[in-house]
């Protein structure tokens, strides 16, 4: 059964700093993986996706993602944090059995950017 | 703005009753989704329809149910509600069903069930 992990429930960046926000995932056959991003009272928003190809992933907002196979990990990168980052984060991975297509999603980290 | 649109956004009703949530998605998107969020279980997909036809099931209870029109809007129906069914519901769509294609999401409906 595929699955993803957010170890960290929250994580604290001050802005301006790099920020990380870790996923590791557990799939059977090639990762389809994504990350999305939750402000309050708002729905997801897509960020980027891994399908194939290159290994670092750039998305919207200045995010990227780097893909490691042997570490089955997808961690969520930013430079220079921002406070408007400050947001629920989830990784997500594609569901390839059953309820193929359908997403499943880690339990999110909370990010806090303070100024 | 994700051009998922959903109604309404918010809906406060009492044990035992039925709603219906709608959802249109994306112009030109084929695929619904349909998730529950809630704070114990997290965000939980209940079931997708393409094209008018159901796809895939999730963990949709039995007294929920749901289906994709032809003009591609989808409805979720909740019945004989439970204080636990209380929670955000939010629909997605993507162009098509294959595993690259990017779901995305409305704004939600918060339900509440007192």
């Amino acid at each position: 059964a595929q699955s993803v992990a957010q170890p960290e429930d929250q994580v604290n960046v001050a802005e301006g700093n790099p920020l990380t926000v870790k996923c590791t995932y557990s799939v059977s056959g090639n990762p389809y993986l994504f990350w999305y991003v939750q402000y309050p009272n708002r729905g997801l928003q897509f960020l980027l996706k891994y399908i194939t190809g290159d290994n670092l992933v750039k998305g919207s907002y200045g995010f990227e993602a780097e893909f490691n196979k042997s570490q089955t990990s997808f961690h969520l990168k930013k430079p220079s944090a921002l406070v408007s980052d400050s947001a629920l984060y989830f990784c997500v991975v594609r569901d390839q059995g059953g309820s193929q297509g359908n997403l499943i999603f880690g339990k999110g980290t909370k990010l806090s950017v303070k100024p | 703005d994700s051009g998922v649109t959903q109604t309404p956004k918010h809906l406060i009703t009492a044990t035992g009753q039925r709603v219906t949530l709608r959802c249109s998605p994306r112009s030109g998107d084929l695929s619904v989704y349909w998730y529950q969020q809630s704070l114990d279980q997290g965000l939980q997909f209940l079931i997708q329809y393409y094209n008018g036809e159901e796809r895939a099931k999730g963990n949709i209870l039995e007294r929920f149910s749901a289906q994709q029109f032809p003009d591609l809007h989808s409805e979720l129906n909740l019945s004989s509600l439970e204080l636990g069914d209380s929670a955000l519901y939010f629909c997605a769509s993507s162009a098509s069903v294959g595993p690259a294609y990017e779901q995305y999401f409305g704004p939600g409906t918060r339900l509440t069930v007192t």
